[in-house]
Formats: C-alpha cells, sequence, structure tokens
C-alpha cells in the first residue's frame, strides 16, 4: 500500500522559476489538500479538492496552483516562485463525507527558493 | 480568529511518566472532529486519535487518550507512560462539517521532548 506519495522530496529554486510538486494516492479517495508548513506556525492550508473536476482555496493560495483531473493525482503548480515560499510541502487525502475522516499524510516536499 | 490554540510551545517529560497537551478549538459548527497528529523528527505527520463532537466518551487508543470537554470547548491529549520515542512536534486539527467543506484546521504545535 502506497498511500499517499508526493516527489520530490526535496527542491531548490531561483526566484521566479517554475515548478510542479507531484501529489498521488491509491486509496480512491475524493478529497485531497496541499498545505504548508512553517515554523511556529503549523500547517496551512493552501488548496483542496473534493473530487475529480473540483478545486477551491484554501487559508494561503496565493502564488500556487492546482488542477484536478483524475482521483488519484492532485499536483501543485509554483508558478514563479518566492522566496516567501520556502517551505515544506505536504499532501494529503481522506474520503469526502464526515468530519471523522482523519486525512492521510504524504511524507513531504521540502522546498528553497533561493 | 485562529480555530486551533496551543498554548505549549514545547514540553519535558520524564521518561514513565504522563504528559497532557493542551487544546482549545473554536467553532459554531455542530458536527465536527478533533484530530492528533504526530511529527517526529523524521517529518512525517501520524495520525494518532480522534474525538467526534457527538461522542460521548472521551477517545482512547493505546497509550493515547482524550479529555474532550465540550462545554470548554477543550480537547487534551494526554500520553500515558511516556517513551523516548514520544519526542516529537503534536498538532491538534479540527475537521468542520459540509458547512466548511470539511476542511482541516490545525494548531500551531506542541513540542515533546522526553527525558531518560
Amino acid at each position: 500500500n502506497a498511500g499517499v506519495t508526493q516527489t520530490p522530496k526535496f527542491q531548490v529554486l531561483k526566484t521566479g522559476q517554475s515548478m510542479t510538486l507531484q501529489c498521488a494516492q491509491d486509496m480512491n479517495h475524493e478529497y485531497m489538500s496541499w498545505y504548508r508548513q512553517d515554523p511556529g506556525m503549523g500547517l496551512r492550508l493552501i488548496h483542496y479538492s473534493v473530487g475529480a473536476g473540483i478545486t477551491d482555496q484554501g487559508e494561503v493560495p496565493n502564488g500556487y496552483n492546482v488542477s484536478r483531473s483524475t482521483t488519484e493525482d492532485f499536483p501543485l503548480r509554483l508558478l514563479s516562485a518566492a522566496p516567501s515560499q520556502t517551505s515544506v510541502y505536504f499532501c494529503a487525502s481522506s474520503y469526502r463525507q464526515g468530519a471523522n475522516q482523519p486525512q492521510h499524510f504524504g511524507d513531504g516536499t521540502r522546498l528553497s527558493i533561493l | 480568529a485562529q480555530k486551533i490554540t496551543q498554548t505549549q510551545p514545547g514540553m519535558f517529560v520524564q521518561e514513565k511518566e504522563a504528559v497532557t497537551l493542551d487544546c482549545t478549538y473554536d467553532t459554531s459548527d455542530p458536527s465536527y472532529g478533533l484530530f492528533w497528529y504526530k511529527q517526529p523528527s523524521s517529518g512525517e505527520m501520524i495520525f494518532l486519535i480522534y474525538q467526534g463532537s457527538y461522542d460521548q466518551q472521551n477517545a482512547t487508543e493505546g497509550r493515547y487518550s482524550l479529555n474532550f470537554q465540550k462545554a470548554r470547548k477543550s480537547a487534551n491529549l494526554v500520553i500515558s507512560a511516556s517513551q523516548l520515542g514520544d519526542s516529537a512536534m503534536y498538532f491538534c486539527a479540527m475537521r468542520e462539517g459540509p458547512s466548511n467543506d470539511y476542511k482541516l484546521s490545525f494548531g500551531a504545535g506542541t513540542t515533546v521532548t522526553v527525558r531518560a
């Protein structure tokens, strides 16, 4: 069981470069989300999706794009990287229905913007 | 407004002793779930325990238990018989109901260090 798989694990970018963080899950979960983790701030929601073809903004969406063409994949795009986007990024998934559903997390991507 | 508040940035606990991690939350949604996650130094997020807003009993999972006081809007995590492997960051999180699209909100976390 792979669960939630994130690639890459580490990445260094220069300011202005673009890149895509990949996220895939094999649990047939409808709900997928992206978070960023910064020291002292916990995890903050960037974007989320309640199913294929449906995405919405979270708490800190600026500078990031997402799409959900399949149930399995939920990539996060940085169009023009900025130093403020240096962070650890987590993808998570769960069944949509019910506030009782725990989200399952990938191992994270550590991103540095120079 | 902050939905989840964890007031203890860091705590030390002696091995084999119990430790309580505080968590208060804020929501007007009658249906919500409270979760605790552990993040060891390796970085992954590990789900520990869940408490539903309608649950009458406090949740327990092995050495983890949740002291749920609904009227006070608190959901404190108790780790009994601490082990060195319990040293980690612990996050309290809340998942609200359909009116909030089941989004998950996190507190800032509490770092626990277990001393031998």
